[in-house]
């Protein structure tokens, strides 16, 4: 099983631009997070799905950010437009089962960089 | 509101003195807390959950309702610890999303 799958691993994009960060979960599990990490901040939730049902996005810091999950095995992250606080590595995670115990597997990362 | 603080960003040991990564959190309820760890150029993976009470490459966290806390410990520090570590908590009732800490990178000095 190669995990958790994401894609692009790097993007530089600039300013004004849309951004569209994709996730294979691992096949099976219900549960799909995305995060941002920055320096000053750490790891931060954006959004979560079970079962392609977006649950909480209280994370998602703008408008300008959405994300989406049409199918069991893929989600998207989209930035539109891009700003260059943007900038930061995006995590895709996920598990099997809600009780609160179950470990997230987290993928390689996206690092996002808007000049 | 649920929080979890890690007040050292950065923490440097020399190879085999005992480290300590502290953690805190405050949250209403019984939390279920986890560390977990990002090695150089790897992805983040989990190290220990608190539920579990077991010891993970040397590695044991207590949790302390008392004062909140969930440090972790490791009694002789090797280099292949240097990593960024953070600190997690997740609610045992509802969904199970995860809040991190601001993590702490330690750095083994050989």
């Amino acid at each position: 099983d190669a995990g958790v799958i994401q894609s692009p691993r790097h993007e530089v994009t600039e300013m004004g631009q849309e951004v569209t960060l994709r996730c294979k979960p691992i096949s099976g599990h219900d549960y799909l997070f995305w995060y941002r990490q920055t320096m000053m901040r750490g790891l931060e939730l954006l959004i979560y799905f079970n079962n392609n049902v977006p649950i909480d996005d209280s994370g998602m810091p703008e408008d300008r950010f959405s994300a989406k999950m049409p199918n069991a095995s893929f989600s998207t992250l989209k930035i539109q437009p891009s700003e260059p606080r943007d900038s930061a590595v995006y995590f895709c995670a996920s598990s099997f089962g809600g009780s609160g115990r179950e470990t997230q597997y987290f993928g390689p990362g996206t690092r996002l960089l808007v000049l | 509101a649920q929080r979890v603080t890690q007040p050292e960003k950065l923490l440097s040991v020399f190879k085999g003195a005992p480290v300590e990564l502290k953690c805190n959190y405050s949250y209403s309820g019984s939390p279920e807390l986890f560390w977990y760890v990002q090695y150089s150029r790897q992805r983040l993976q989990l190290l220990l959950r608190h539920i579990s009470r077991e010891s993970i490459k040397g590695f044991t966290a207590d949790l302390n309702k008392g004062e909140t806390s969930f440090h972790l410990k490791k009694p002789f520090a090797q280099e292949e610890d240097s990593a960024m570590y953070y600190c997690a908590l997740t609610p045992l009732t509802g969904a199970n999303n995860l809040f991190f800490g601001t993590g702490t990178r330690l750095t083994v000095i050989p």
